[in-house]
């Protein structure tokens, strides 16, 4: 089975900074496929990027960047110039493909993270 | 146009009540989950459905009872609620594309509180 371990409750950040979330897996699978998704005060789930394990080269959308090692099993998450808006929880996810031919994918979540971004 | 939509967004009920929550994904996508995401805001899948057909049910009280349609709809009856059964739930979907993978798309929650 596997696990996902997000081990900062709570994190802040003053405005316009960078902050690092970390998020460690464990799996024996070789392929699968991470995830940052974020939970703003509202509870919608919001995808904010993706990873593929196949792929060396970090995700990265605007202002959100991912160091993925694959070989520690790590996945952290990178937020450039916080903003406000920015303030909320923030899953990692692991997603293992179906093992047989048709089927769902899986995701398993970490325990989050709280993020909030002080003005 | 919201892709995920699930419904009632808010549900407050009493023990003992049969509810249902509504889901519909406008996206084409072959596969819909229900998630429950508990008082400390952990996220555990509940249930999948891959065109119809029930691919994964994890240990959920037989008194949660998906039904699909069609693949563009999964709804979620409940019997006989219980205070443990307060949370939000979370419809998602994503495309069936075998090994290549794909984005799971939540639907905006449904919170439900049984008092």
């Amino acid at each position: 089975a596997q696990t996902v371990t997000q081990s900062q409750p709570e994190m802040s950040v003053q405005e316009a900074e960078t902050v690092t979330l970390s998020c460690t897996y464990d799996t024996s699978e070789n392929n699968y496929y991470l995830f940052w998704y974020k939970q703003p005060p509202s509870r919608q789930m919001i995808l904010v990027i993706r990873q593929e394990a196949y792929k060396q080269q970090n995700a990265t959308e605007n202002r959100f960047s991912v160091n993925f090692q694959k070989a520690a099993k790590s996945f952290s998450l990178k937020i450039s110039d916080s903003q406000l808006g920015d303030t909320a929880m923030y899953f990692c996810a692991f997603m293992r493909p179906p093992y047989s031919g048709a089927g769902s994918y899986q995701l398993t979540f970490g325990k989050g993270t709280k993020l909030s971004v002080i003005p | 146009d919201t892709a995920v939509s699930q419904t009632p967004k808010y549900l407050v009920t009493q023990m003992g009540n049969d509810k249902s929550i509504k889901c519909e994904q406008n996206l084409g996508h072959d596969t819909m989950y229900w998630y429950k995401q508990d008082s400390k805001k952990f996220l555990k899948i509940m249930f999948s459905y891959n065109n119809k057909e029930l691919i994964i049910n994890e240990t959920v009280p037989n008194r949660f009872s998906p039904k699909s349609p069609d693949k563009a709809h999964l709804n979620l009856h409940i019997n006989s609620l219980e205070l443990g059964d307060s949370a939000v739930y979370f419809c998602a979907s994503s495309q069936d594309a075998g090994y290549s993978g794909n984005t799971i798309y939540f639907g905006e929650g449904s919170w439900l509180t049984v008092v």
